[in-house]
C-alpha cells in the first residue's frame, strides 16, 4: 500500500463547479500536511497547509481527519486557472521524515 | 536569493555519461532536499542536507548517485554512468527549519535530465 493515496482522477469540471479531492495517508505519526499544485512541466507550489481544525483560503478549503488519516481539498467556483495537478503531501513523524507525495489528481476546468 | 535556483534547466546525456545538477537554496534556508519525478508521476525523495551535512540519504541509489552541499557553493547532485531510467525531472527544495509543524518546502524549477 502506498504511503499517500489520492483520487485517481482526472477530474473534468465546468467553470464555476465545486470539486473535492480526497487523500489518505498510512503513517499515523505524520505531523504536517499540505496541498501543493503542479502545473504542466513546472515545480510544485504550495497551495495551502492543512490544519487539524480545518482551514480556508478564499475558494479553497482543506480538512484533516487524523483519526481516519484522511485529508480533503474543496475548490469552490472553479476557474480555468485552477487546472493543474493537485498533490497531497505529508511530512512524517517526530524524526522529521521528508515530504511524501501522493500521486496527484489532475483537474481540468472547462469553459 | 528569494527563490530556489536550479541549473541547468535541461540536460541530455548518453548512457554511461556523467550528469551534474546544481541547486542554490533560498538565502537563510538551512535544509536542502532533492527529489526525482519520473514522467510527471510520483516524487521520490533522494537526499536531504542540513547546511553542508547529510541529513537523510535513505532515498539515494548509492552506487551511482552522490550529492554535496559545500559552504558558499551551490549544492550539487551527481550521477555517474547514467542509465536510461535516470531520465526524470530532478527537483531541489529548501526550507528554513525542519521537523517543525507545517514547515513548508519551496521548490526550484527542476532540471530535466534525458538519458539517451
Amino acid at each position: 500500500r502506498k504511503e499517500v493515496e489520492q483520487d485517481p482522477g482526472p477530474f473534468n469540471v465546468p467553470e464555476g463547479a465545486t470539486v473535492a479531492f480526497n487523500c489518505t495517508y498510512s503513517n499515523s505519526a505524520s505531523q504536517s500536511f499540505f496541498w501543493y499544485r503542479q502545473d504542466c512541466r513546472k515545480e510544485p507550489k504550495l497551495l495551502m497547509s492543512v490544519y487539524s481544525s480545518g482551514n480556508e483560503d478564499g475558494r479553497f478549503t482543506a480538512q484533516l481527519n487524523r483519526a481516519s488519516q484522511y485529508i480533503s481539498l474543496l475548490i469552490r467556483d472553479s476557474k480555468l486557472s485552477d487546472s493543474a495537478t493537485y498533490l497531497c503531501v505529508v511530512n512524517g513523524d517526530d524524526y522529521g521524515q521528508n515530504f511524501v507525495f501522493g500521486p496527484g489528481t489532475r483537474l481540468s476546468v472547462l469553459p | 536569493g528569494e527563490e530556489v535556483a536550479q541549473t541547468p534547466k535541461h540536460l541530455v546525456r548518453g548512457e554511461g555519461q556523467k550528469a551534474k545538477l546544481y541547486c542554490a537554496p533560498i538565502k537563510g534556508h538551512s535544509y536542502v532536499f532533492w527529489y526525482q519525478q519520473v514522467l510527471k508521476n510520483e516524487f521520490k525523495f533522494l537526499i536531504s542536507f542540513q547546511n553542508e551535512n547529510v541529513f537523510d540519504e535513505t532515498g539515494m541509489p548509492k552506487e551511482r548517485f552522490s550529492a554535496k552541499c559545500l559552504p558558499n557553493s551551490p549544492c550539487s547532485l551527481e550521477i555517474q554512468a547514467t542509465k536510461l531510467e535516470d531520465s526524470a525531472v530532478y527537483f531541489c527544495a529548501s526550507s528554513q527549519l525542519f521537523g517543525q509543524s507545517q514547515e513548508t518546502q519551496y521548490f526550484g524549477p527542476g532540471t530535466r535530465l534525458l538519458v539517451l
